[in-house]
């Protein structure tokens, strides 16, 4: 059965810290999606990005990073020089679907705060 | 603003009705998701529609059914609600099946009495 594990319920960090997002995953198949998503204190639900699992390079998009480990069975995210604009609650999700994002499970979120 | 719009934005009903909850997709998009987040379960897929066709079925109750029109629309239907089903009812549109880039609507805050 699928399952991802946000370790993390609460992280705080003073602005312009680094700050690392875990994520672990469990899946027995050898094809599915991983995901990040951002939901800030407007309630509203950002796609962050979608990552096969044919695919292991890191990804760089700005101040994210994210760092797909098939050994330890992680994609972790993380924010450099973090601002509080980033405040957020961030979601991972597997989905195990052939073509990509459905029958999506989600973690149940890591709340980031950025302090000032 | 993501392009994706969902009707309303807030709805109070009672025990035992029945609601539909709207959303229009970017423009472009064939595929339209919706999502559950409540206190309890947390976020959860519920159904994926792509160009008129249901494409995936996720935890989706059976008192809940949805459809997507040939204007892309779609809507969920939720019916003899009950104080669980209170929840932010979420849509998202993606221009192809797979969902590489999801544009997420506002939610629909679902209040039951």
């Amino acid at each position: 059965a699928q399952k991802v594990t946000q370790a993390q319920t609460e992280i705080s960090v003073v602005e312009k810290e680094d700050v690392t997002l875990d994520c672990v995953y469990e899946t027995r198949d050898t094809t599915y999606y991983l995901f990040w998503y951002k939901q800030p204190p407007s309630g509203e639900l950002v796609f962050l990005i979608r990552r096969n699992s044919f695919d292991e390079q890191n990804e760089i998009s700005g101040r994210y990073s994210w760092n797909f480990q098939k050994s330890t069975s992680s994609f972790n995210f993380t924010i450099t020089a973090s601002q509080v604009v980033d405040s957020a609650v961030y979601f991972c999700a597997l989905s195990e679907d052939q073509t990509g994002a459905n029958n999506l499970f989600f973690g149940t979120g890591t709340r980031l705060t950025v302090i000032p | 603003d993501s392009g994706v719009t969902q009707t309303p934005k807030h709805l109070i009903t009672a025990t035992g009705q029945r609601v539909t909850l709207r959303c229009s997709p970017r423009s472009g998009d064939l595929s339209v998701y919706w999502y559950q987040q409540s206190l309890d379960q947390g976020l959860q897929f519920l159904i994926q529609y792509y160009n008129g066709e249901e494409r995936a079925k996720g935890n989706i109750l059976e008192r809940f059914s949805a459809q997507q029109f040939p204007d892309l629309h779609s809507e969920l239907n939720l019916s003899s609600l009950e104080l669980g089903d209170s929840a932010l009812y979420f849509c998202a549109s993606s221009v192809d099946v797979g969902g590489e880039t999801q544009y997420f609507g506002p939610g629909t805050r679902l209040l039951v009495l």
